[in-house]
């Protein structure tokens, strides 16, 4: 069957430690892979789209890499801070629809 | 920009009664519109896809005549739960995918309705 799988425990770490998430997928082959952070009782937020061909992805304190060949998908924050404590999902394109892993919830100590 | 918004952020009803909740993209006009549930701790799931002016598709295990869903404008998409129980007390998300941008598929999601059935 169909999955994405992401950290099912919460990540804590300490104020500016970098966080690395997990993403890993099976049987799909998507043409590209999305992060979005989502906080308490609110929607998901858009954070970075990489697509097939791009080995890793940039955006201020995020960075996001892509291994086709693992089906895997991490990302990373660096200089973390409290206000970056959120979960985080990842979501694919499959059947022509956005799938979503169950996320991974940080916590970032001040 | 590229904002979409729902309506009401929460409601509380009594079993038996219907509750309608709107999605509107404020900015932009959307196509097609999607609308998940997400129980606590777990993923989204999305339960039907609605393109404007025509009828919505729904996943599978999703009952069409209890979630009913209108797309009547490229702005406004709603979701009506009929004869709402407790067990469909949930989040309920809506999405929708911008015109202009549909190159890189990109989906804007709704702020959520919390729905709480008595």
């Amino acid at each position: 069957s169909q999955k994405i799988e992401q950290n099912s425990e919460a990540l804590n770490i300490q104020e500016g430690k970098t966080a690395t998430l997990t993403c890993n997928y099976t049987n799909y082959s998507p043409a590209y892979l999305q992060w979005y952070r989502q906080d308490p009782g609110r929607g998901p937020v858009f954070l970075l789209l990489i697509r097939e061909n791009e080995k890793e992805k940039r955006k201020e304190r995020l960075k996001v890499t892509f291994d086709t060949t693992l089906k895997q998908s991490l990302f990373h924050i660096t200089a973390s801070q409290p206000a970056d404590s959120a979960t985080y999902l990842c979501a694919l394109r499959g059947g022509g629809k956005l799938i979503f892993g169950q996320g991974t919830e940080l916590s970032v100590k001040p | 920009g590229a904002v979409v918004s729902q309506h009401p952020s929460w409601v509380i009803c009594k079993s038996g009664t219907s509750v309608k909740i709107e999605c509107r993209s404020l900015d932009f006009q959307a196509t097609t519109m999607f609308w998940y549930r997400q129980f606590p701790k777990q993923s989204l799931m999305l339960m039907a896809t609605s393109n404007e002016g025509s009828k919505a598709t729904y996943e599978q295990g999703v009952e069409k005549d209890k979630f009913l869903i209108n797309h009547a404008s490229l702005t406004l998409s709603t979701l009506t739960v009929t004869s709402a129980h407790p067990e469909d007390s949930s989040f309920y998300i809506c999405s929708a995918r911008d015109l202009a941008r549909d190159l890189v598929n990109e989906q804007f999601f709704g702020p959520g309705t919390r729905l709480t059935v008595l």
